[in-house]
């Protein structure tokens, strides 16, 4: 069953640092969304790519998060210099296109220091 | 308005019995609400979904009960098991546009044997 790939599961990294999370969706899945779960809450979303395009980041914290998916395909979401308050659950999400169920990986644990 | 309140925080049921998730929400051009269960260390999963045209969707032993008036939509687990036992997420969006999905703050649902 084809599943979303992401990497790493866990990351632990002191504040001020950089971290990079990869996501490698559904084989043909057009849309990919990037979201962040805070402990004990529901995921809010990041960015939204249709292809390699950027169809939503209004929510993406612009002066340390950036996101890419050069070739339409896998992501990255890096976040430059890490705080304490990204310490969260990264999670990515692939649909076939914009409106169709959103499938989910099971994300990366960021602790930071 | 681009909020989904959901209740309650935890809940715990005795197996065999009716498990119930309530949401409400204020933004009426919200069009598409699903249901999604997250086990530990998984991504969310689709449950159920329903649109506004009907009142109510059932898939098995998991229903969905919509009231458009109320701008309000519960989740019914019936015969809950110890299986069902996971953080449930409700969720909104529009359908037109980039069709951003805002979730609910999540219920822990245990299910005592």
């Amino acid at each position: 069953e084809a599943e979303v790939a992401q990497s790493p599961r866990y990351k632990i990294t002191e504040k001020s640092q950089a971290v990079a999370f990869w996501c490698d969706p559904i084989s043909g899945h057009a849309t990919l969304y990037w979201y962040r779960q805070i402990l004990g809450q529901g995921p809010e979303l990041l960015v939204q790519f249709q292809d390699e395009s950027v169809v939503d980041d209004s929510q993406l914290p612009k002066d340390r998060f950036s996101a890419e998916r050069l070739k339409g395909v896998d992501s990255t979401l890096k976040i430059q210099p890490a705080e304490l308050g990204d310490s969260a659950m990264y999670l990515c999400a692939s649909s076939l296109q914009v409106g169709n169920e959103q499938f989910f990986g099971p994300g990366t644990r960021l602790t930071v220091l | 308005q681009q909020q989904v309140k959901q209740s309650p925080q935890s809940l715990i049921v005795q197996k065999g019995g009716i498990s119930i998730i309530n949401c409400a929400y204020e933004n009426t051009a919200f069009d598409y609400f699903p249901w999604y269960q997250q086990f530990p260390g998984k991504g969310p999963a689709l449950l159920i979904a329903i649109r506004p045209d009907v009142s109510e969707k059932k898939e098995g032993r998991f229903t969905i009960s919509f009231n458009k008036s109320a701008k309000q939509f519960s989740l019914h687990i019936m015969d809950s098991q110890p299986g069902d036992s996971a953080t449930y997420f409700c969720a909104a969006s529009h359908l037109q546009g980039a069709q951003k999905l805002v979730f609910g703050q999540g219920t822990r649902l245990t299910i005592n044997p």
